[in-house]
C-alpha cells in the first residue's frame, strides 16, 4: 500500500515556465514532508520542506504548498532550467525522529 | 561542507557471497538510515540508528545486518546474497529530532 503517491512519472516543460509537481499522501499522521531531487547515479538532495502546521514554504525558485485537507502537496519551479531536468521525489514522515516514506517519483524534463 | 560518505561507490558480488556497506554520517549528526532502491523503484527504508542503537526497523531481509559504532559510522552487513538483492543502497544522516535527512551518492550492489 503506498503512502505516498506521485501519479505522474514524468512531466516535460518548456524552460522558462512553471513545473509543478504533484503529490498525495494517505497516512494522516504524516506532519512533516520533503521534496529530493535525484540525478543518475548520485543520492537524493534536499530540495525543500514543509511542515504540517503550514500551508506554503518558499525557497527562490521552489515553493511547496500543502494542503491537508485534501492530503495534497504540490512543488513549483519558477521558472524552469534545463538544469532542473531530474528525478523528483516527494517523501513525508511522523513526528519523532522517524524514517522517511517517498513516493516513486516524477522525471522532470525542461526543454530548452 | 561535510556531507554523507558512503563506500564502496560500486560492488559486484556473486550469489551466495557477502557484502558490506559503509556510512560515515555528516559530523554531529546523531541518526542514520538505510535504504534500498531497486531499478525503477523508489526508496525502501530498511533499519535506522540513533545514537549507536537501532531506532526503527522497516523491510530489512534478516539476512541483513547493521549497527552504528562508537564513532557514529554505520555498516550493513549482508550475506547469503540474492540476484534480488541487486540495487542502490543510501544512507542518510540527520540531527534530531527535527533535522533534515542528508543523503548519501549510495553503493550500487550488483549480484550475479
Amino acid at each position: 500500500d503506498q503512502q505516498v503517491k506521485q501519479n505522474s512519472p514524468s512531466l516535460s516543460v518548456q524552460e522558462g515556465r512553471i513545473s509543478i509537481l504533484n503529490c498525495d499522501y494517505t497516512n494522516s499522521m504524516f506532519d512533516y514532508f520533503l521534496w529530493y531531487k535525484k540525478y543518475p547515479a548520485e543520492g537524493p538532495t534536499f530540495l525543500i520542506s514543509i511542515s504540517s502546521i503550514k500551508d506554503k514554504n518558499e525557497d527562490g525558485r521552489f515553493t511547496v504548498f500543502l494542503n491537508k485537507s485534501a492530503k495534497h502537496l504540490s512543488l513549483h519551479i519558477v521558472p524552469s532550467q534545463p538544469g532542473d531536468s531530474a528525478v523528483y521525489f516527494c517523501a513525508a514522515s511522523e513526528a519523532g525522529n522517524t524514517p522517511l516514506v517517498f513516493g516513486k517519483g516524477t522525471r522532470l524534463s525542461v526543454i530548452a | 561542507a561535510a556531507g554523507v560518505i558512503q563506500s564502496p561507490r560500486h560492488l559486484i558480488k556473486e550469489k551466495r557471497e557477502t557484502a558490506t556497506l559503509k556510512c560515515y554520517p555528516i559530523p554531529r549528526h546523531d541518526t542514520v538510515y538505510w535504504y534500498q532502491q531497486g531499478p525503477g523503484q523508489d526508496p525502501q527504508f530498511l533499519i535506522s540508528f540513533y545514537e549507536k542503537m537501532q531506532s526503527d526497523k522497516g523491510s530489512i531481509p534478516d539476512r541483513f545486518s547493521a549497527q552504528q559504532f562508537s564513532d557514529y559510522h554505520s555498516e550493513l552487513n549482508m550475506s547469503s546474497l540474492e540476484l534480488g538483492d541487486s540495487a542502490l543502497y543510501f544512507c542518510a544522516s540527520r540531527l534530531s529530532p527535527r533535522g533534515i535527512q542528508y543523503f548519501g551518492a549510495g553503493t550500487r550492489l550488483s549480484v550475479l
